[in-house]
Order: C-alpha cells, then structure tokens, then sequence
C-alpha cells in the first residue's frame, strides 16, 4: 500500500538550517505530484510547497519563499525540504503528502495520502 | 489568494446527530474544494474532492456539495470516530493552495 514516512524533524535556534526527508513506497513515485503540508502548534494547515514528477517546477508559499528549497530523487523515492534561514513562526509538523492522482491531472492537487509528519522546532 | 472561511469554528453535537460544517470562498474556485478530517496525532485524511466526489474508503455519511464561493460538507448521522478537526481545500488559480481555519466537531 502507499506510504509516506518523514524524517529529519528536529530542535534547531533560529537563522539554523535542517533537512527533512520523505521515503515513499506503494506507488509510481516519478509520476506524481509532491507536497510538504505543516501545522503550527495550534493552528490550521498550511501548504508549503509543491514539485512535479519529474523535479522541474516547484512552488512555494511566500511565507518559505527564497528559504526552503524542495527537491526529489526519484531514482530512491525521496523528497527533501532543505530549511535555512529557520524563524521560530516555521516550528510546526511537517507532512510529507502527494496528489491524489497521478501525471498532472486535475486530481493532482488534492493530497492523499499523508505521512504521520515530522516535528520541526525552532528556538528563539 | 483565496481565502477560506470555515464556520462555525467548533460544533458541538452527539453521536447519532446530523452535522453541516460550511466553507466560504473569497471569490469562486467553482468545483476546486476539498474536505479533509484531522484527529490528533494523526495523519489528515482526504474525505471529499472536487466539492462531491468521496475518496477511496470514505463512509457514505459524508457528502459535500456546493459551488462557486459556498460549500458544505455533511455528515449523516455521526458516528463516535467521527469528532475530528475538519478543514477545507482549494486549489483553483494556484499558487498558493489555501486551507480553511477549520471547524473542530466535539461531542456534545
């Protein structure tokens, strides 16, 4: 069946750098649509970024923009979120998720299923 | 970016209840919402798509419907696993994909 596993989250002081990771199995990973979703410490979901099947396009929120940088090696299934320039408002879980279906569809853009997330936390 | 505006923020009610959760568009994403159920410590869960369409193993009490900026989803007769944290999802005109604040739906 599909899985997502994140890794990587952890403490770090702020203007630090971290790297999360996704493993992903139980399906044609190249072909699909990539996310990393997060959820700060009581508030809602936020999308943080997205990158296609093949790597080529990616997109950020402003929020992340010109400090996270997401990437995928479809040769080992893995996606990365490289985090610099880290702000205490970034600590959140961290939920690795794809598109609901696969080469760009219109479902692309909807997430299923989710990992369990990593926790990122960033001190003052 | 369109904003979404869930409502109302926290709905109580009991197992066996009817229960109307409302999502609210800035401007119209015309069929591009979605519904996902979040309990804690848990991954979020695809519930609906395309404002009507249940996803893979999603019990026929839920249903969504609406278009345009007003949206709804429904759930039937609430069962006990059913009180979770609720967001909705659209991605028309994207980036940015945008979530609501979402309704947390306790027992009453």
């Amino acid at each position: 069946q599909v899985q997502l596993v994140e890794s990587g989250g952890s403490v770090v002081q702020a203007g630090g750098s971290l790297r999360l990771s996704c493993a992903a199995s139980g399906f044609n990973f190249n072909t699909y649509f990539m996310y990393w979703v997060r959820q700060a410490p009581g508030k809602g979901l936020e999308w943080v970024t997205f990158i296609q099947g093949d790597g080529e396009t990616q997109y950020y929120a402003d929020s992340v923009k010109g400090r996270f940088t997401i990437s995928r090696d479809n040769s080992k299934k893995m996606m990365y979120l490289q985090m610099n320039s880290l702000r205490p408002e970034d600590t959140a879980v961290y939920y690795c998720t794809k598109g609901l279906s696969a080469y760009g569809s219109a479902w692309s853009t909807w997430f299923d299923p989710w990992g369990q997330g990593t926790q990122v936390t960033v001190s003052p | 970016e369109i904003v979404l505006t869930q409502s109302p923020a926290t709905l109580s009610l009991s197992p066996g209840e009817r229960a109307t959760l409302s999502c609210r568009a800035s401007q119209s994403v015309s069929s591009s919402l979605a519904w996902y159920q979040h309990k804690p410590g848990q991954a979020p869960r695809l519930l609906i798509y395309d404002v009507s369409n249940r996803a893979t193993g999603i019990p026929a009490r839920f249903s969504g419907s609406g278009s345009g900026t007003d949206f709804t989803l429904t759930i039937s007769s609430l069962e006990p696993e059913d009180f979770a944290v609720y967001y909705c999802q659209q991605r028309s005109n994207w980036p940015p994909i945008t979530f609501g604040q979402g309704t947390r739906l306790e027992i009453k």
